[in-house]
């Protein structure tokens, strides 16, 4: 099975602040990586997939970059309603897998 | 508008069976492969199941292989999850979720539905 491993697990930042959260892969998975961000008993919601491609309707904030094993989202600035959890997701090959998850809170 | 409902969830002893439902509306259902994701509460997302658009594929995760089976009706725009065996360890939220293709990714998902497994 693929591993995805995110840094950090929590991160505690300011409105208007500039963040980033890395998702490593125990292999190699091309660029077949989404990003989705969860609130608090609310379902997933899909940010990025391919990647880097951004889901129509996502703000422009929200950015993701990388392939083959490591990966980024980007949120350039940190507005009220992004503190929430992100989860990297693989699609590359069966079992489907996620990133622990990281936490994002106000500082 | 696009959406899925969860249903069928509920408390469940150990050893019992559920079945839950996934009805989708708003888009051509038969067109898209459908999953199962489950979240234990205070954790993460975890792949559960998937079934190709026309039901002849499925893949499952090995924590629940042989246990449970995935299924559709197109004709009724439903997804479906029969769990056997149920244990302590399958206590989550399942939601249901689109697979958007080509792009790869799970674009709509349902509100879910809790499953607690508790004698």
């Amino acid at each position: 099975d693929i591993q995805l491993t995110q840094s950090p697990s929590f991160l505690s930042a300011s409105v208007g602040d500039r963040v980033t959260i890395t998702c490593r892969a125990s292999q190699g998975i091309s660029s077949y990586l989404a990003w989705y961000q969860q609130k608090p008993g609310k379902a997933p919601k899909l940010l990025i997939y391919a990647a880097s491609t951004l889901q129509s309707g996502v703000p422009s904030r929200f950015s993701g970059s990388g392939s083959g094993t490591e990966f980024t989202l980007t949120i350039s600035s940190l507005q009220p309603e992004d503190f929430a959890t992100y989860y990297c997701q693989q699609l590359n090959s069966y079992p489907i897998t996620f990133g622990q998850g990281t936490r994002l809170e106000i500082k | 508008e696009v959406q899925l409902v969860e249903s069928g969830g509920g408390l469940v002893q150990p050893g019992g069976s559920l079945r839950l439902s996934c009805a989708a509306s708003g888009f051509t259902f038969s067109s898209y492969w459908m999953h199962w994701v489950r979240q234990a509460p205070g954790k993460g997302l975890v792949w559960v199941s998937r079934i190709n658009s026309d039901g002849s594929s499925t893949s499952y995760a090995d924590s629940v292989k042989g246990r449970f089976t995935i299924s559709r009706d197109n004709a009724k725009n439903t997804l479906y999850l029969q769990m056997n065996s149920l244990r302590a360890e399958d206590t989550a939220v399942y939601y249901c979720a689109r697979e958007s293709l080509p792009e790869n990714a799970f674009d709509i998902w349902g509100q879910g539905t809790m499953v607690t497994v508790s004698s």
